[in-house]
């Protein structure tokens, strides 16, 4: 059964730093491993998909990488803005996707 | 790009009435349907698969009595939530999938009183 983790937690830093945040997934047999971004009482927001086959993907200020062998994914944000405070989950999966519990994220002004 | 839209997005009833909650792909078909709930602070968790055609696939621990699910069309789901308790209380989010990975609709807020 497929066991996604995110850490940390939680996260605070000051505007302008850049930042990773962290995901590991214990079956490595995925199709694809996605990262959205939820703003409170709202739904999700797609940041990044990484098929299988793919080791990374960029938008804008975002990277996310995939190693599939070890089970981990990392997304990086360059540059931290205040308007990326939210939480940010973690999917992976196959025929369906698995969530971690997220890191909330706060930048400060 | 791919729209799933879930209707209604907030819903407030009385303990022990039904409460249907819809998931439509708007732009794509799909065969394959997913519902999830989060509560307060949580995460998303997987609660049901819905296939066209056929019964849903319910996780360990969900009642599948309790969350009658159906997919009559390639390009809807529904949920009901059957005589609904407080405890029932929570945010639902449907995901269709489709040919890359799965698309989510915006939620639907569930408050029993």
């Amino acid at each position: 059964k497929q066991e996604v983790t995110q850490i940390p937690a939680a996260l605070s830093v000051p505007e302008g730093e850049n930042l990773v945040l962290n995901c590991s997934f214990t079956d490595s047999a995925i199709y694809n491993l996605q990262w959205f971004r939820q703003d409170p009482g709202k739904g999700l927001t797609s940041l990044l998909l990484i098929q299988s086959s793919q080791r990374e993907q960029t938008s804008g200020r975002l990277n996310a990488s995939l190693d599939k062998s070890s089970g981990r994914s990392t997304l990086y944000i360059a540059a931290s803005q205040p308007g990326d405070s939210a939480t940010y989950l973690c999917g992976a999966g196959s025929e369906k996707l698995v969530f971690g519990k997220g890191t909330k994220l706060t930048v400060n002004p | 790009g791919a729209v799933v839209s879930q209707h209604p997005s907030r819903v407030i009833c009385k303990s022990g009435t039904s409460v249907k909650i819809e998931c439509r792909s708007l732009d794509f078909q799909a065969t394959t349907m997913f519902w999830y709930r989060q509560f307060p602070k949580q995460s998303l968790m997987l609660m049901a698969t819905s296939n066209e055609g056929s019964k849903a696939t319910y996780e360990q621990g969900v009642e599948k009595d309790k969350f009658l699910i159906n997919h009559a069309s390639l390009t809807l789901s529904t949920l009901t939530v059957t005589s609904a308790h407080p405890e029932d209380s929570s945010f639902y989010i449907c995901s269709a999938r489709g040919k890359e990975t799965q698309y989510f609709g915006p939620g639907t807020r569930l408050l029993v009183l």
